[in-house]
């Protein structure tokens, strides 16, 4: 048990519709990254946000967004969902947003878009 | 820029047999490394880093690797596999820079044990 958690483990939605993917950090960590992990496209770094603030992007769609509240747990909002938005989704938390510190995965969402 | 490669998106072992699992990096600073581990319907798991002290490091499971810069290789070894080593390992790559990081993934080496 890596400490991460995340809610739901399981996501069916239609296309065009809005989810929204929850993660919780490790106690004491202050760093947030989400990941989307899918078949064709392997791991993909989304977005990393540090202690309530947007730190790094990768590939994130315009149609996807994440914010980290004040006691640190993180939300994912995937909007206007795409049959390609099918994967499995990822948060993990690090001590701090410096690459030098190993981060810590969560058990992931799946999310299934029909 | 920052780039991982894995050679081998595949690799089949037999059990009791050497394990070699290979990353290649490319950083213009010096780096941090990192492999991963990922069973079957769960997250990735930590099996060793690399942060510029010793060379040769060791990590959980029996897993190693070796940091060599002139290679700029970061190859992931164990003497004998087992078969509770299945699984997908991720090479990646991160370093810091002002006020921003990013680590970077490889795609990935499915490895399989046979009995």
């Amino acid at each position: 048990d890596s400490g991460v958690t995340q809610t739901p483990k399981h996501l069916i939605t239609a296309t065009g519709q809005r989810v929204t993917l929850r993660c919780s950090p490790r106690s004491g960590d202050l760093s947030v990254y989400w990941y989307q992990q899918s078949l064709d496209q392997g791991l993909q770094f989304l977005i990393q946000y540090y202690n309530g603030e947007e730190r790094a992007k990768g590939n994130i769609l315009e149609r996807f967004s994440a914010q980290q509240f004040p006691d640190l747990h993180s939300e994912l909002n995937l909007s206007s969902l795409e049959l390609g938005d099918s994967a499995l989704y990822f948060c993990a938390s690090s001590v701090e947003g410096k690459g030098i510190y190993e981060q810590y995965f969560g058990p992931g969402t799946r999310l299934t878009v029909t | 820029a920052q780039s991982v490669t894995q050679l081998g998106s595949h690799v089949s072992v037999s059990e009791g047999a050497l394990v070699l699992l290979r990353c290649n990096y490319s950083s213009s600073v010096p780096p941090y490394l990192f492999w991963y581990v990922q069973y079957p319907n769960q997250g990735l798991q930590l099996l060793l880093k690399y942060t510029s002290a010793a060379t040769l490091v060791k990590g959980i499971n029996g897993f190693e690797a070796e940091f060599k810069k002139s290679e700029t290789s970061f190859h992931l070894t164990k003497p004998s596999a087992h078969m509770s080593d299945a699984a997908e390992y991720f090479c990646a790559v991160s370093s810091w820079r002002g006020s921003a990081s990013k680590i970077i993934f490889g795609s990935g080496t499915r490895l399989s044990i046979r009995p």
